[in-house]
Parts: structure tokens; C-alpha cells; sequence
């Protein structure tokens, strides 16, 4: 059974630092890219950014919100994911989801699901 | 604003046949697959129909994805109670180079 859970959320102030983790399991996680989304309260999904797997290149993709403030990092040996937040504002406030990925292309059309997620982890960002 | 646009609301009795409706472009609906998602009242998102019309294991047959152009839409016939949620649509955006989603859709069961 595929199981993510994430950790690390808590109040922060602004411009202060978060590491948020999310560990996997039921699955071989040097196989899948995995993304964090994130639910501001009372609001819709955001997808925050997404680090490849290894044979896929491992590098990261981010939402232009975060680009440059957020960085994504993965241990497969430990089937963990990572999403260093830096920076924080009070925008950041939000249910931070991780996702197990799938990327699906054929006949020129492109597919990328969030196949599982984890539970959430709530960061709060407030003086 | 979202990328994607979807009703805020939308509203079924019982057994009734509902759809749910997702605007795009061609940089995202138009040319690629859409995914569509379900997020039942304080729990976390769940995949509820990947490639635009593929249902996962476990998901009822009620279910059913369509695009047709830059729009897409899921409908839920012999709507049940359990059926009131969220739906997000979403799908790859060939400008952004990323995964992109609808602003969700609260489905009401009268």
C-alpha cells in the first residue's frame, strides 16, 4: 500500500525558514518524481514544484510563487522528500500536500497526475 | 486566479446526472490529458479520473471524464450523499512547462 507523510509544518514568522519531509512507502521511490501541492485555507490546490527521479534526471521544476525561496531534494535511500522553504511570507500560509507522480505522454499530448498523496502538513506564517 | 476555470458550485438531488465543467487553452486542455480530482471534506485530494476518461481501481463506473476542444467536463450519474466535494480539474501546460489546476468546484447534494 503507497503511503506518504508528511512532516515539519508549524508557525513561523516571516522571513524566517521551514524544512518540510515527506516518507514514503509501498512503492520504490527512486522510481517516481514527487511533487509538493499546497491548500491555502479555504482556498483551491497549488502546485508548489516537483523533483524528478533519478533516471529522469533528478532536477526540480517550481511554481514562479516560490522559484528562488523554495528547494526541493530527495533521498532515496531513505525514500524521503524535502521541500526547504526559505523566505517564508504570509502568502505561504497553507496545507502542504506531498504527491507520488506520474508523467504520461503520447501522440504529442502530455498527461501528469498526482496518483497519491499524503495526508498534508500545515505551515503557518504569521508574526 | 487559476489557470483553469471551473463553476465554484454546482448542485444534484439523489440519483441525479450531474456534470462539472474545466476551461483551459490549447496549452493545456486542448493538447493534453486532463486529470480530475476529489477532495471529500477535511481529507486530502484523491486521483478520481487520470488521461481525461480512465477511472483508478476502485472508482465507481458512475464516474465519467470527456474534453471536447479547450473544455473538459466530469460527470457523476446516480449522484449518491458521499458524492458531496470538491472537484479539481487539472492538466499539463505546454507555455508553463508545468501541472496546472482548476480553482475546484463544491458539489452540493440537495
Amino acid at each position: 500500500e503507497v503511503q506518504l507523510v508528511e512532516s515539519g509544518g508549524d508557525l513561523v514568522q516571516p522571513g524566517r525558514s521551514l524544512r518540510l519531509s515527506c516518507t514514503a512507502s509501498g512503492f520504490t521511490f527512486g522510481d517516481y518524481n514527487m511533487s509538493w501541492v499546497r491548500q491555502a485555507p479555504g482556498k483551491g490546490l497549488e502546485w508548489v514544484g516537483y523533483i524528478r527521479s533519478k533516471p529522469d534526471g533528478g532536477t526540480t521544476d517550481y511554481a514562479a510563487s516560490v522559484k528562488g525561496r523554495f528547494t526541493m531534494s530527495r533521498d532515496d535511500s531513505e525514500s524521503i522528500a524535502y521541500l526547504q522553504m526559505n523566505g517564508l511570507k504570509t502568502d505561504d500560509t497553507a496545507v502542504y500536500y506531498c504527491t507520488r507522480d506520474s508523467y504520461y505522454y503520447a501522440s504529442g499530448s502530455h498527461g501528469y497526475a498526482f496518483d497519491f498523496w499524503g495526508q498534508g502538513t500545515m505551515v503557518t506564517v504569521s508574526s | 486566479q487559476s489557470v483553469l476555470t471551473q463553476p465554484p458550485s454546482a448542485s444534484g438531488t439523489p440519483g441525479q446526472r450531474v456534470t462539472i465543467s474545466c476551461s483551459g487553452s490549447s496549452s493545456n486542455i486542448g493538447n493534453n490529458f486532463i486529470y480530475w480530482y476529489q477532495q471529500l471534506p477535511g481529507t486530502a485530494p484523491k486521483l478520481l479520473m487520470y488521461q481525461t476518461n480512465q477511472r483508478p481501481s476502485g472508482v465507481p463506473d458512475r464516474f465519467s471524464g470527456s474534453k471536447s476542444g479547450t473544455s473538459a467536463s466530469l460527470a457523476i450519474s446516480g449522484l449518491r450523499s458521499e458524492d458531496e466535494s470538491d472537484y479539481y480539474c487539472a492538466a499539463w501546460d505546454n507555455s508553463l512547462s508545468a501541472p496546472v489546476f482548476g480553482g475546484g468546484t463544491k458539489l452540493t447534494v440537495l
